[in-house]
């Protein structure tokens, strides 16, 4: 079956700092990949996604790249603000399903001034 | 514009008792979906609909009951709930089309003594 592994949290940077978010896949066929962000209280934002290998998505100053030959979607931000604190989601379906998502277990991020 | 509508936003429950999360989006979607998110697990699919009167069953669906009688709402039923079904309750909905991101309500935190 179709699994999401992203790395552990929570994750503090400063101001202006790189961000990365590691995220590695497993599933059968060609699968679609998401980020999706959760600000405190609210429920999940869509923040870019890739359909295909070598897509690269954006959003925001994030970006991702699908690696078909790594299984990886990595999250990445040149520099971060304040705003940016939330808890970012990996999530992937199947081709065609998107209504089905497989979602990573979340990484908090806090970004201090 | 409402989006995805989700209620209550908190509720305790004793075990054993029944309980109706309820979910409404205005924006016409074919399909709603919900989820559980509990802490270091991400978001886990229970059931979803593709349409009125079709339902079908996710990643955990044990415990919990739904219906699609309108395009609109998709409620989700505990008969009986037990402690195991603590957690963050999001609905979520989207066009059929594929590629088409789903948008998520802001979430019921259910707790079960």
């Amino acid at each position: 079956g179709n699994s999401v592994t992203q790395m552990e949290g929570p994750v503090t940077l400063s101001e202006e700092a790189f961000l990365t978010i590691n995220c590695t896949y497993t599933a059968t066929g060609y699968p679609s990949l998401f980020w999706y962000v959760q600000y405190p209280g609210e429920g999940l934002q869509l923040l870019l996604k890739a359909t295909k290998a070598d897509d690269k998505g954006s959003n925001k100053g994030f970006e991702a790249t699908y690696r078909k030959e790594t299984t990886s979607f990595h999250l990445e931000k040149g520099s971060v603000q304040v705003s940016d604190s939330a808890v970012y989601f990996c999530a992937l379906s199947d081709r065609g399903n998107d209504y089905k998502l497989s979602f990573g277990a979340g990484t908090t991020v806090t970004v201090r001034a | 514009n409402a989006g995805v509508t989700q209620t209550p936003k908190f509720q305790v429950l004793k075990t054993g008792q029944s309980m109706t999360l309820q979910c409404a989006q205005d924006m016409n979607h074919e399909y709603m979906s919900w989820y559980r998110q509990d802490p270091g697990m991400g978001l886990r699919l229970i059931h979803y609909s593709v349409g009125a009167g079709i339902t079908d069953q996710g990643e955990v669906p044990n415990g919990y009951n739904v219906s699609r009688s309108t395009t609109e709402d998709f409620p989700l039923r505990l008969l009986s709930a037990a402690p195991s079904q603590t957690s963050v309750y999001f609905c979520a909905s989207s066009y059929g089309r594929s590629n088409q991101p789903q948008h998520f309500g802001d979430g019921t935190r259910l707790s079960i003594l």
